[in-house]
């Protein structure tokens, strides 16, 4: 089956500064990757997604890269704030329903 | 439009009982997850429901049943809980195969 790998499991940044998380997958016929943001008490909510087809995709201040030949894929977060704060999740999919996901990384924005 | 729905939101239960999670969305999503979540391990897929009528087993379904009730309604049934089933449950539900939404959650803690 499809194994994550989602680095790294901690990030504390200063406000304002930018926020990268990256992650791995081992199966090449993965073709959907989404992210989550979980804050604490919730359940996770879908921030951004990328699709196999596309190399980057950005939405404000959130933004996804994609790298097909190496198998990975980032989170990039411009311009923190402390609402940013939460657990972030990548995932990767075959279209066939089953998502696997990261382990998680704990994302922390110093005031 | 309140989404995805579960109960209940915190249960305690002694080895061996058995209990039902309920979850419901109003969205006339398709498809229909189960997920538990544990400390430093991402979130699991234990069972899902392609379409009414549907349940396929996922990464982890040992010890677990579900029933999709019809198109708003999936629920698991924990027949006899062990300590192991320690966790944080987590419905979801999709349009299609690839974006999901989740709901609030359910602990529970079983002694």
């Amino acid at each position: 089956g499809e194994n994550v790998e989602q680095h790294p499991s901690t990030l504390s940044v200063q406000e304002g500064d930018s926020a990268v998380i990256k992650c791995t997958y081992s199966d090449s016929a993965s073709n959907y990757f989404p992210w989550y943001k979980q804050e604490l008490g919730k359940g996770p909510q879908l921030i951004i997604d990328i699709r196999s087809n596309v190399g980057e995709k950005k939405d404000q201040r959130i933004a996804v890269t994609l790298n097909k030949t190496a198998k990975h894929f980032s989170l990039h977060i411009t311009e923190t704030q402390p609402e940013d704060s939460a657990v972030y999740f990548c995932a990767a999919s075959r279209d066939d329903y089953k998502l696997s996901f990261g382990a998680g990384t704990t994302v922390t924005v110093r005031a | 439009n309140a989404g995805v729905t579960q109960t209940p939101k915190f249960q305690v239960l002694k080895t061996g009982q058995s209990m039902t999670l309920q979850c419901a969305q109003d969205m006339n999503h398709n498809s229909m997850y189960w997920y538990r979540q544990d400390p430093g391990m991402g979130l699991r897929l234990i069972y899902y429901s392609a379409s009414e009528g549907t349940t396929d087993k996922g990464e982890v379904p040992n010890g677990y049943n579900v029933s999709r009730l019809n198109k708003r309604e999936f629920s698991l049934r924990l027949e006899s809980a062990a300590p192991s089933q320690t966790s944080v449950y987590f419905c979801a539900s999709s349009p299609t195969s690839l974006e999901q939404y989740f709901g609030p959650g359910t602990r529970l803690t079983v002694t």
